[in-house]
């Protein structure tokens, strides 16, 4: 059966950088893209980027270019999520989603509070 | 970017009553060349991943109660539950998945009047 298996809370302090792991399992790992979605306290859904974990190739939404970074290791069948110079307003569960075939997000890790405090 | 927008915000509906449940793309995810709406609906739960209801519009996902449909094309597209039950109360987004970056609704909170 297909999982995603994020990687624990974090708790950061403004400034500092966040890697967040998604372990996938059940599935051919380079078969599939990956989403990265995060949902601040209150807020809706927002779509950061996805992977393509055959070939590393990336595409991020612009309010994260340049502070994100998505990478994989087809060894593990990992995908992680780099976010740097955190802002309290990045406080916000993150969550792997594995995008399908046909372009939506079937499968979703169980996300990964990440908190920003001095 | 395509900008997806829900209304209402949030509904309380009773118990067996039908939930409706609008989203407006600000560009149509109609793909003209295989007449797929390129739009999927999600559930979520607090302390859950959200999970996939209907994909293509109007395509339910195995194994998702059949109170849930989904209609419409181009443009305009609703969400039913055709029968409200308890362990429907949640947020349910709309995502637009015709182009990158993906986007979502700002969420509709359904909740038991």
């Amino acid at each position: 059966q297909v999982q995603l298996v994020q990687s624990g809370a974090e708790v950061k302090k403004p400034g500092a950088s966040v890697k967040v792991s998604c372990k996938a399992s059940g599935y051919t790992f380079t078969s599939y893209h990956m989403h990265w979605v995060r949902q601040a306290p209150g807020q809706g859904l927002e779509w950061m980027g996805i992977i393509n974990p055959s070939d590393g190739s990336t595409s991020y939404a612009q309010t994260f270019q340049g502070r994100v970074t998505m990478t994989r290791d087809t060894s593990t069948s990992t995908v992680y999520m780099e976010l740097t110079s955190l802002r309290s307003e990045d406080t916000a569960v993150y969550y792997c989603g594995r995008n399908i075939v046909g372009g939506w997000l079937d499968y979703w890790g169980q996300g990964a509070l990440v908190t920003v405090s001095s | 970017d395509i900008v997806m927008t829900q209304s209402p915000d949030s509904l309380a509906v009773s118990l067996g009553e039908r939930a409706t449940i609008n989203c407006k793309s600000s560009q149509s995810v109609l793909y003209s060349s295989n007449n797929k709406n390129y739009l999927a609906w999600y559930q979520h739960k607090p302390g859950q991943p959200p999970k996939l209801l209907i994909y293509w519009a109007s395509t339910r996902e195995s194994g998702v109660p059949d109170r849930f449909s989904g209609s419409g094309s181009g443009t305009d597209f609703t969400l039913t539950i055709s029968s409200l039950q308890a362990e429907d109360v949640a947020v349910y987004y709309c995502l637009q998945y015709y182009g990158t970056p993906r986007t979502f609704g700002q969420g509709t909170k359904v909740e038991i009047k």
